[in-house]
């Protein structure tokens, strides 16, 4: 099983422009969750989804659009990019809601330069 | 809402000391609480948890955590610090009435050879 991938590794944007971030995982979990991560500011929630065709927003929403058309597949959008959203983007997942289910598994992060 | 505190962004602890990371949460319900490891241009990775039960509970790696109700902590623990502990850790929680798991700011550990 890869896990957890995410596309593209690294990316650099110029203010204003769009791009998706791809999120990937195999192991027919049904809770997927982007954060991205900033120093001093730790991880951040954007958006999450508790299943195929449901998103929902998390601490740091604007700017971002998500979706969960296939139930592996969580999608992250920025529309407009800026300077401010320059940060490294984890995705996450778990299988459920059960407590024995509660473990994330993370990708390996996307790197992404607003310039 | 649901937050988490990590009031420490270095810990420095000489190899073979025991070391304790501090986190301190605040749900409005039952919390479940987790705690993560994050090494240089890595993803996180899953240390342990506490959903109910025992107060202490042991995970990966040595590590062990204590759920304090009355202080509203989650204090991770080793009791022998090895260098390759040194990394980024981060403490979560998530209310049981609530999907989203919010993360703290992370507190770096530097074990000291």
């Amino acid at each position: 099983n890869a896990g957890v991938t995410q596309t593209p590794k690294f990316r650099v944007l110029k203010t204003g422009q769009s791009m998706t971030l791809l999120c990937a995982q195999d192991m027919n979990h049904e809770y997927m969750y982007w954060y991205r991560q900033d120093p001093g500011m730790g991880l951040r929630l954007i958006h999450y989804s508790v299943g195929e065709g449901t998103t929902a927003k998390g601490e740091v929403p604007d700017g971002y659009n998500v979706s969960r058309l296939k139930k592996q597949n969580f999608l992250l959008g920025l529309e407009s990019a800026a300077p401010s959203q320059t940060s490294v983007y984890f995705c996450a997942s778990k299988r459920g809601a059960a407590i024995n289910q509660e473990t994330q598994y993370f990708g390996p992060g996307t790197r992404l330069l607003v310039l | 809402a649901q937050s988490v505190a990590q009031p420490e962004d270095q810990v420095n602890v000489a190899e073979g000391n025991p070391l304790t990371v501090k986190c301190t949460y605040s749900v409005s319900g039952n919390p479940y609480l987790f705690w993560y490891v994050q090494y240089p241009n890595r993803g996180l990775q899953f240390l342990l948890k506490y959903i109910t039960g025992d107060n202490l509970v042991k995970g990966s790696y040595g590590f062990e955590a204590e759920f304090n109700k009355s202080q509203t902590s989650f204090h991770l623990k080793k009791p022998s610090a090895l260098v390759s502990d040194s990394a980024l850790y981060f403490c979560a929680v998530r209310d049981k009435g609530d999907d989203k798991i919010i993360f703290g700011k992370g507190t770096r550990l530097h074990i000291l050879p």
